[in-house]
C-alpha cells in the first residue's frame, strides 16, 4: 500500500506566482481532506471532498485558494497568485468511512515557501 | 460544538520513565477521539482511536488512552519512553461531517 501521495515535496515560489499542489489518495478511498500547517495557527482545515465533491470549503482562506478534484485518485490544490503569508505545509489525507472506521490517512505533505 | 484542548505544549521525560501527555474533549454527543505522533518533517500518523467500544484503547509502540466520560479526558501514555517517541503529538475529535478538529499539540521531549 503506497499510502498517500503528495507532490511536490518541496516548493519554493515567489511571490504573484500560480503554486498547484497534487495529492493521491489511498485507492478505494471516498474522502479527501486538505490541511495547512502553520506554527502561528496549527492544522487547519482548507476543504474537503467526498466521492470527489466538494463538501465543505469554509476552510479556503481566500479566492486565491481553490481545489479540485476531478476523478477519485487525483486531486489538486491551487494558489493564484501566490502570497508569502501562504508559505506553509499543505497536507492532504483521505478516509474511508465504513461502520467505526473512518480515520484519516495523511500523506508527507508539500512544504511551500513563498518568497 | 466539539474541541479540544491539549494542556501541555512541552513535557520532557527521561528514557524509560512513563508518558503522560494530557487532553480533553468538549463534545455535545459522544465523541470519536484519535492521537496521532508526527515526527520532525513527516506526516501525521495514527497512533489510536476511540469510537464508543472499549475505554481504553490500545495503539501502536505501546502507547495507550483512556475515554473517561467524567472528566472529558483523552489522556496518552506509555510505560516507558523511548528515545524514538520524540515528536509532536496531536489529540483529535471528530465532528458528526467526518472533519477533524486538532489541539495544538504537544512536543515529547525524551532525556537520554
Amino acid at each position: 500500500d503506497a499510502g498517500v501521495i503528495q507532490s511536490p515535496r518541496h516548493e519554493v515560489t515567489e511571490m504573484g506566482q500560480e503554486v498547484t499542489l497534487r495529492c493521491k489518495p489511498i485507492s478505494g478511498h471516498d474522502y479527501l481532506f486538505w490541511y495547512r500547517q502553520t506554527m502561528m495557527r496549527g492544522l487547519e482545515l482548507l476543504i474537503y471532498f467526498n466521492n470527489n465533491v466538494p463538501i465543505d470549503d469554509s476552510g479556503m482562506p481566500e479566492d486565491r485558494f481553490s481545489a479540485k478534484m476531478p476523478n477519485a485518485s487525483f486531486s489538486t490544490l491551487k494558489i493564484q497568485p501566490s502570497e508569502p503569508r501562504d508559505s506553509a505545509v499543505y497536507f492532504c489525507a483521505s478516509s474511508l468511512v465504513l461502520g467505526t472506521n473512518y480515520e484519516q490517512y495523511f500523506g508527507p505533505g508539500t512544504r511551500l515557501t513563498v518568497t | 460544538a466539539q474541541s479540544v484542548t491539549q494542556l501541555d505544549s512541552h513535557v520532557s521525560v527521561s528514557e524509560g520513565t512513563p508518558v503522560l501527555l494530557r487532553c480533553n474533549y468538549s463534545s455535545s454527543y459522544s465523541p470519536s477521539l484519535f492521537w496521532y505522533v508526527q515526527h520532525p518533517n513527516k506526516g501525521l500518523q495514527l497512533l489510536l482511536k476511540y469510537t464508543s467500544a472499549a475505554t481504553l484503547v490500545k495503539g501502536i509502540n505501546g502507547f495507550e488512552a483512556e475515554f473517561k466520560k467524567s472528566e472529558t479526558s483523552f489522556h496518552l501514555t506509555k510505560p516507558s519512553a523511548h528515545m524514538s517517541d520524540a515528536a509532536e503529538y496531536f489529540c483529535v475529535v471528530m465532528s458528526g461531517t467526518y472533519k477533524y478538529i486538532f489541539g495544538t499539540g504537544t512536543r515529547l521531549k525524551v532525556l537520554a
